[in-house]
């Protein structure tokens, strides 16, 4: 079965300073991840997919697949970043099931 | 359309009613699927469309619930019998490829269901 673990509930930084959320998977096979991001009052959307390999917004993710990890960093929080943020893993199998972990709310403090 | 379109967007109803909740993709995707969002949760996946067909309804939490997809665009997911354990905002998303590729899922705004 897969599984993604978002370990933080929330995590409170002062803007300027760097961001790391953490996200844990498991799965036996070979998956595809992502980011997924809701800003206050807006839909989810996307925000970054490992297969990509882009920086979005200033944030990047790394797929680490030894520690089955794949944390989102950005080096400077702005407090528009503000949001709550969901990891989510994608099946390599036949069909695209999408899992998502239970999410973070990144809190900037101006 | 412009985007992946639910309603009604707030739904309030008594325990025991039936309630049906509506999702419109965007024209032309062939995958939608259904979430269940509880309060400080994450989405919880219900069901797959591919098109008309549904490939995964392993997340359905009980034979209340019931999704349809009839001509391969606009979805219909119903709760018989409502309980207030299924208080909860339901999302809908499409994506336009099938089974290759990697896949963004497009949300729907959410159609948020209270059961008192």
């Amino acid at each position: 079965a897969q599984r993604v673990t978002q370990p933080e509930k929330l995590l409170s930084v002062f803007k300027g300073a760097p961001v790391e959320l953490k996200c844990n998977y498991s799965y036996s096979g070979s998956p595809e991840l992502f980011w997924y991001v809701q800003y206050s009052r807006q839909r989810l959307q996307l925000l970054l997919r490992h297969i990509s390999r882009e920086s979005i917004k200033g944030f990047t993710a790394d797929l680490n697949k030894g520690e089955t990890s794949f944390h989102l960093k950005k080096p400077f929080a702005q407090e528009e970043d503000s949001a709550m943020y969901y990891c989510a893993l994608k099946n390599s199998g036949g069909y695209q099931k999408v899992t998502f972990g239970t999410g973070t709310k990144l809190q900037v403090i101006p | 359309g412009a985007g992946v379109s639910q309603s009604p967007r707030y739904k309030v109803a008594k325990r025991g009613q039936d309630v049906a909740l509506r999702c419109d993709p965007i024209s032309g995707h062939v995958s939608l699927f259904w979430y269940q969002q509880a309060l400080g949760q994450g989405p919880e996946f219900l069901t797959y469309f591919q098109n008309e067909a549904q490939l995964d309804k392993s997340g359905l939490p009980s034979d209340r619930f019931f999704a349809e997809r009839p001509e391969g665009s606009v979805s219909t997911l119903k709760i018989q019998r409502t309980q207030q354990e299924d208080s909860a905002v339901y999302l809908c998303a499409s994506s336009s490829q099938g089974n290759s590729g990697a896949n963004v899922l497009t949300f729907g705004a959410g159609s948020r269901l209270t059961v008192l």
